[in-house]
């Protein structure tokens, strides 16, 4: 089965703090990739930064980085200089290419920007 | 701006009407999913296209239906709707799925 667990259901950081949404997953398959999506209130769903299970290296997008740590299963999303824009649902989620393309999604973190 | 359109954007409606839910997309993506999304709480896939003509249900179990008769258009429809079917509803497409889905802004639906 596929899962993945993000184990912060809510969470706050001071305006141009840095924090760090964590997030696991599980599943048999070596083909995959992982992303991380934001959610504002009553608004679109966005893509913030993806990850291709085979490169090592942790990607980033500005002031979004991950920690991938494929050993774990792990793949935690850092927010550096916290801005009050970056208030939303966060949703962890990965693809599997070879079996259909369907996202398996975590539950959510809800992150406050305290200003 | 999203190349991926739903209405309506809230939707009040009484027990037992029928209603059907707008996703129309501009890209050209032959991928089309419909997801349900309670208050705070994760996305549950309902139903999914691979192409014109290709519909498929999802994890969760849905009374609703879909249709895929031209690649742009997937419309979800409720025969007759009930309170348990108030949620958000997110329609979302992609090319290929290695690049993500492209949402959009979803359905509020209330079933009094």
């Amino acid at each position: 089965a596929q899962t993945v667990t993000q184990s912060q259901p809510e969470m706050s950081v001071q305006e141009a703090e840095t924090v760090t949404l964590s997030c696991t997953y599980d599943t048999s398959e070596s083909n995959y990739y992982l992303f991380w999506y934001k959610q504002p209130p009553s608004r679109q769903m966005i893509l913030v930064i993806r990850q291709e299970a085979y490169k090592q290296q942790n990607a980033t997008e500005n002031r979004f980085s991950v920690n991938f740590q494929k050993a774990a299963k792990s793949f935690s999303l850092k927010i550096s200089d916290s801005q009050l824009g970056d208030t939303a649902m966060y949703f962890c989620a990965f693809i599997l290419p070879n079996t259909g393309n369907q996202f398996y999604f975590g539950t959510g973190t809800s992150l406050t920007v305290i200003p | 701006e999203a190349d991926i359109y739903q209405t309506p954007r809230y939707l009040v409606i009484g027990t037992g009407k029928k209603i059907t839910l707008e996703c129309s997309q501009t890209m050209g993506h032959d991928k089309m999913y419909w997801y349900q999304q309670d208050p705070g709480m994760e996305l549950h896939l309902i139903h999914y296209s691979y192409g014109v003509n290709s519909t498929e249900k999802g994890d969760l179990s849905s009374e609703s239906t879909v249709s895929r008769i031209r690649t742009e258009h997937f419309p979800l429809t409720l025969e007759s709707a009930r309170p348990s079917h108030t949620s958000q509803y997110l329609c979302a497409s992609s090319e290929r799925g290695q690049r993500g889905y492209t949402f959009g802004s979803g359905t509020r639906l209330t079933v009094v």
